[in-house]
């Protein structure tokens, strides 16, 4: 199984900063990489597939890169709805794997 | 417009069966795969399992395997999470989600999700 470990578990920011989320696997593969983002009591939602095509709909400010064993994703300047946890999920194989999670909160 | 709906909140005691939905409509529910996703009080997303309702293959998280079973039935466009003794510890969320494309893809249709509290 692809572990998949993300970092940090929690970051604090403020309204206009740049915020990193970094991604690690446990084996290479190419870039069968999604991000999602959750909000409280919501269902996920996708940002990013294929570690860097943003999905229709999702503003600019979020990007995706990296392949191999390291991915990221960046909230160029950060909104207060921006305020979530996020998910990386590898698609390279079976059983697809989540990373452990990413809360994000506004200072 | 493309969407998966869920059945509502079950409550259930240890030992007890269930079998939970999800109904897709607005696309072709045999060319698409749909994935099932637990969530843990406070928790993050695992991955339970897989299936392509267009001719059942099915894979599972080995967490999952022997644990619950994953259907579908293509005469109503729904697929299923069953299982046939509840324990405390499957007291979660469980969102059903549909790939963008294949199973290789960004899960982009998801489920409003289905509470299960097992509790005697």
């Amino acid at each position: 199984d692809i572990q998949m470990t993300q970092s940090p578990s929690s970051v604090s920011a403020s309204v206009g900063d740049r915020v990193t989320i970094t991604c690690r696997a446990s084996q290479a593969f190419g870039s069968w990489l999604a991000w999602y983002q959750q909000k409280p009591g919501k269902a996920p939602q996708l940002l990013i597939y294929a570690a860097s095509t943003l999905e229709s709909g999702v503003p600019s400010r979020f990007s995706g890169s990296g392949s191999g064993t390291e991915f990221t994703l960046t909230i160029s300047s950060l909104q207060p709805e921006d305020s979530a946890t996020y998910y990386c999920q590898q698609a390279n194989s079976f059983p697809l794997t989540f990373g452990g999670g990413t809360k994000v909160e506004i200072k | 417009e493309m969407q998966l709906v869920q059945s509502g909140v079950e409550v259930k005691k240890p030992g007890e069966s269930l079998k939970i939905s999800c109904k897709a409509s607005g696309y072709s529910f045999t060319t698409y795969w749909v994935g099932w996703v637990r969530q843990m009080p406070g928790k993050g997303l695992e991955w339970m399992g897989i299936i392509y309702p267009g001719d059942s293959d099915t894979r599972y998280s080995p967490s999952f395997q022997g644990q619950v079973t994953i259907s579908a039935d293509e005469s109503s466009s729904t697929a299923y999470l069953q299982w046939s003794s509840l324990k405390a510890s499957d007291t979660a969320v469980y969102y059903c989600a549909r790939p963008r494309s294949s199973w290789d893809d960004g899960f982009d249709i998801w489920g409003q999700g289905t509470m299960v509290t097992v509790s005697s």
